[in-house]
């Protein structure tokens, strides 16, 4: 099974700074990896796909890169309703597909 | 709009069984494979088992394998997961989520606890 460590566990980060999160493969899952954003109390929600492609209304200041086993997701401007959970996903290797453990990302 | 509501979660004693339900609504359910994913109280996510869009296919991890059976009514448009023999580490929200293996969109989840 594909392990996904996803680093750092918080992320502590001021309104309209950028934020860098990563998540890192224990093999290589070439571009199958996806983002979800969690807030509290609600489902995830797809964000990225493909390891770049955001999905359907996602905003452009989110964007996805890496292939292989290392990868970034980077909010370039943080909002407030940018606070949240953030899970990778690998899906090269399926089933399972299996996730990261998840980064905070918090206010500053 | 796509939606997805789940029903069914309870508090069920260890070894008992339970049926999850997911009606969805807004896009063609024939068209998609659907998959179930849970989340453990404070923790991460894990997939829990995904039927292919003819429903020919199913697929589950490990620690529910023998154990829990995903299905599908595409006449109701429903998805369902029957869980038995259920475990003290089964407890979670249960979330159906439309396709395989990328989840594009994700119900509110209903919560399943196991204990006695």
């Amino acid at each position: 099974e594909i392990v996904m460590t996803q680093s750092p566990a918080t992320l502590s980060v001021s309104p309209g700074e950028r934020a860098t999160l990563s998540c890192r493969a224990s093999q290589s899952v070439t571009s199958n990896l996806a983002w979800y954003q969690q807030k509290p109390g609600q489902p995830p929600r797809l964000l990225i796909y493909g390891a770049s492609t955001r999905a359907t209304g996602i905003p452009a200041r989110f964007s996805g890169s890496g292939s292989g086993a290392e990868f970034t997701l980077t909010i370039s401007s943080l909002q407030s309703e940018d606070f949240a959970v953030y899970y990778c996903q690998q899906y090269n290797k399926w089933p399972p597909g299996t996730f990261g453990q998840g980064t905070k990302v918090e206010i500053k | 709009e796509v939606l997805l509501l789940e029903s069914g979660g309870a508090l069920v004693q260890p070894g008992g069984s339970l049926r999850l339900s997911c009606v969805t609504s807004g896009f063609t359910f024939t068209s998609h494979a659907m998959s179930w994913v849970r989340q453990a109280p404070g923790k991460g996510l894990e997939w829990v088992s995904a039927i292919t869009d003819s429903g020919d296919g199913t697929y589950y991890p490990d620690s529910v394998k023998g154990r829990f059976t995903i299905s599908r009514d595409d006449f109701k448009s429903t998805l369902y997961l029957q869980m038995n023999s259920l475990r003290a580490e089964d407890t979670a929200v249960y979330y159906c989520a439309r396709d395989s293996p990328v989840l594009s969109y994700w119900g509110q989840g209903t919560l399943v606890t196991v204990s006695s």
